[in-house]
């Protein structure tokens, strides 16, 4: 799977909305941009996935660049509940040793302040 | 209401004793997972099931132990041989078939620490 990288840390004001970037420059056709996110002590909570283009749900949305070498995960009004740390994964189809596993890097720690 | 769950939360064994720790799902998933995070770490595959009565090792699967005798329970063990056993331990499951869009929804994890 390809690596990702993403900033240590942000800070979003409460109401506002939080865009937190990935690069993912070695990433190739066949593999799928995934967010979790992980609040403290707690399992990794699903937010969204996508391949191409972009993708909206009732929790966020994704935004892929053209050629596939970025992605932004976008809440688009934050609250105080979403402060957590947010992982982007680059996934593709299992194979070998890697059958079905997801690779969790350090990911960005979002703080939501009031 | 649909989801996994894992149990117990918290978890404290004396050292060299076998521990059981449960996961159980109603999301009629035929892959299951389990997953191993240390403080400020990522998640790292201990054992996979991708159907009933099969399962595969994962990435750090030495000291643990797995069965799958139904669909919904994929229960792990963390034995005596584990030489690090603390740790906060994540069970998740899918549909299944190893495609890049199968999504893995995770339960709430159980935190065992060994005495």
């Amino acid at each position: 799977d390809a690596k990702t990288t993403q900033p240590p840390s942000m800070d979003c004001a409460e109401g506002r909305a939080a865009n937190l970037p990935c690069n993912h420059s070695t990433i190739s056709g066949n593999e799928y941009v995934y967010w979790y996110r992980q609040i403290h002590s707690q399992g990794p909570q699903y937010i969204i996935h996508g391949l191409k283009n972009n993708e909206t749900n009732e929790m966020a949305s994704l935004i892929i660049t053209e050629d596939r070498k970025s992605s932004t995960l976008i809440l688009p009004h934050a609250t105080l509940r979403d402060t957590a740390v947010y992982y982007c994964i680059v996934r593709a189809n299992a194979g070998g040793t890697s059958y079905g596993k997801l690779t969790f890097g350090q990911g960005t720690i979002l703080t939501v302040h009031p | 209401d649909g989801g996994i769950t894992q149990s117990p939360k918290y978890l404290f064994r004396k050292e060299g004793q076998n521990v059981t720790l449960s996961c159980e799902q109603n999301l009629n998933h035929d892959a299951m997972y389990w997953y191993r995070q240390d403080p400020g770490q990522g998640l790292r595959l201990i054992y996979y099931s991708q159907i009933v009565n099969d399962f595969q090792k994962g990435d750090i699967a030495e000291g643990y132990s797995v069965s799958r005798e139904k669909k919904e329970s994929f229960p792990l063990t963390v034995t005596s041989a584990q030489k690090n056993p603390t740790a906060f331990y994540l069970c998740a499951s899918s549909t299944g078939g190893g495609r890049a869009a199968d999504t893995q929804y995770f339960g709430p994890g159980t935190r065992l620490t060994v005495l």
